[in-house]
């Protein structure tokens, strides 16, 4: 079936960086962006930005611009999204997405994967 | 840049009534580009309406959305058991950015 699956839980120290897969199956990678939306405890839904598989463009919320990176490895269907220099403000759940093309909704999620910063 | 709120952050109801959810833009948008989404605690977020008012595969059709301009309305006509938690509404917009409302929590009154 369509589905992402996500790499697991981290903890790194604040200054420190995270490295988060999402791992497509199910329909052809190239064909859809992927987004990385996350979620702090107890919090909404924060977009961080997208990655178009077929040609590896990218663009981020300017939130996140300089401290964000997307990439991904057509060869094994995989996204990633680094963050760096973290602080306990990351402490979060970190999401990845498909995009529908027609409808520009997010219409498959990864399981999410909980990063918390702390020293 | 565009802000969605959503209002009030929870609302209590019992199972079998009719929920109105609401979602408010902070100017017009197109309604081509607005969902819906929910989440259950520990789970991540599901597509239910997308378009404003079309229904995601595999949603019940007790879920309609509706709206235009700034004002949009998720309504759930009957509540089930199965549908006591938190809603979110997202817009994608120019630059290209997406948006989520702060979300509101439906729960079992």
């Amino acid at each position: 079936q369509v589905q992402l699956v996500q790499s697991g839980a981290e903890v790194r120290k604040p200054g420190a960086s995270v490295k988060v897969s999402c791992k497509a199956s199910g329909y052809s990678f190239s064909g859809y962006y992927i987004h990385w939306v996350r979620q702090a405890p107890g919090q909404g839904l924060e977009w961080m930005g997208w990655i178009t598989p077929q040609i590896g463009d990218t663009n981020s919320a300017q939130k996140f611009q300089g401290r964000v990176t997307l990439t991904r490895d057509t060869s094994i269907s995989t996204a990633y999204m680094e963050l760096s220099r973290l602080t306990s403000d990351d402490t979060a759940v970190y999401y990845c997405a498909r995009e529908n093309a027609v409808t520009n909704a997010f219409d498959i999620w990864g399981q999410g994967t909980r990063v918390i910063v702390s020293s | 840049e565009i802000v969605l709120t959503q209002s009030p952050g929870t609302l209590s109801f019992s199972p079998g009534e009719r929920a109105t959810l609401s979602c408010r833009a902070s100017q017009s948008v197109s309604s081509s580009y607005l969902a819906w989404y929910q989440q259950k605690p520990g789970q991540a977020p599901r597509l239910l309406i997308y378009g404003a008012s079309s229904r995601a595969i595999g949603i019940p059709d007790r879920f309609s959305g509706s709206g235009s301009g700034t004002d949009f309305t998720l309504t759930i006509s009957r509540l089930e058991p199965e549908d006591f938690a938190v809603y979110f509404c997202q817009h994608y917009g120019s630059s290209p950015t997406w948006t989520f409302g702060q979300g509101t929590k439906v729960e079992i009154k």
